[in-house]
């Protein structure tokens, strides 16, 4: 069964620091994997798409890595901000005629002052 | 800039009504889809639709139907809305061609209250 798992559920930060956000999935045959950012009340929002060739994709203070052998994803935030304080998702699209998505549970992320 | 508008933010109806849920694209994708968000359980896709007058179930079909008489509306459908359909509902589009088919775009969310 096809399946991604985010971690950790949550995450509270001071603003300024790191975070890293996991994704593991067993989705196959893989076609790429996308990081969506989730504003409360609001729809899902693409961050970055890694395809199977990728392993490294950067977007401002976002940076999202892939190794495809393994099959984990992580995406990594540089120098938090307050407006980082969102929900984000996972999702993994295989590579059939469907083009089939999977969703992970999300990460929710909480940036403090 | 294109778009996806889910024409209800904040709804609040009664147990046994009828409700419909609208969403119109402007991007004319062949694809769309209703997901429902709950937490916890992430989002599960309740149906979908690959072209006019098509649709086909997701995970969780039941309670609900859908309607795409255009290519730029779909439609979902409560046909007697019950509190544990109380959820946040997304619809999305997609192309179906070329690395459109990789990016699925979303709308603002409908938040559904079933008292």
């Amino acid at each position: 069964k096809n399946q991604v798992e985010q971690s950790p559920q949550s995450l509270i930060i001071l603003e300024g620091k790191n975070c890293t956000l996991q994704c593991n999935y067993t989705v196959s045959p893989f076609s790429n994997l996308r990081w969506y950012k989730q504003d409360t009340g609001r729809g899902p929002v693409s961050l970055t798409i890694m395809t199977f060739s990728e392993n490294t994709k950067s977007n401002g203070r976002y940076t999202a890595t892939l190794d495809a052998d393994t099959k984990q994803s992580s995406l990594h935030i540089t120098a938090s901000q307050l407006s980082d304080s969102a929900s984000y998702i996972c999702v993994v699209i295989n590579n059939n005629a469907g083009n089939m998505l999977t969703f992970g549970g999300g990460t929710r992320l909480m940036v403090k002052p | 800039d294109v778009k996806v508008t889910q024409s209800s933010r904040y709804l609040v109806k009664r147990t046994g009504e009828k409700v419909f849920l609208e969403c119109v694209q402007d991007m004319d994708h062949e694809n769309m889809f209703w997901y429902r968000q709950d937490p916890g359980l992430g989002l599960r896709l309740i149906y979908f639709s690959y072209d006019v007058k098509m649709k086909e179930k997701g995970d969780i079909p039941e309670g609900y139907s859908v309607s795409r008489e255009k290519k730029e509306r779909f439609s979902l459908i409560l046909e007697s809305a019950s509190t544990n359909q109380t959820s946040m509902y997304l619809c999305a589009s997609r192309s179906s061609q070329g690395s459109g088919a990789n990016v699925l775009t979303f709308g603002a969310g409908s938040r559904l209250t079933v008292l």
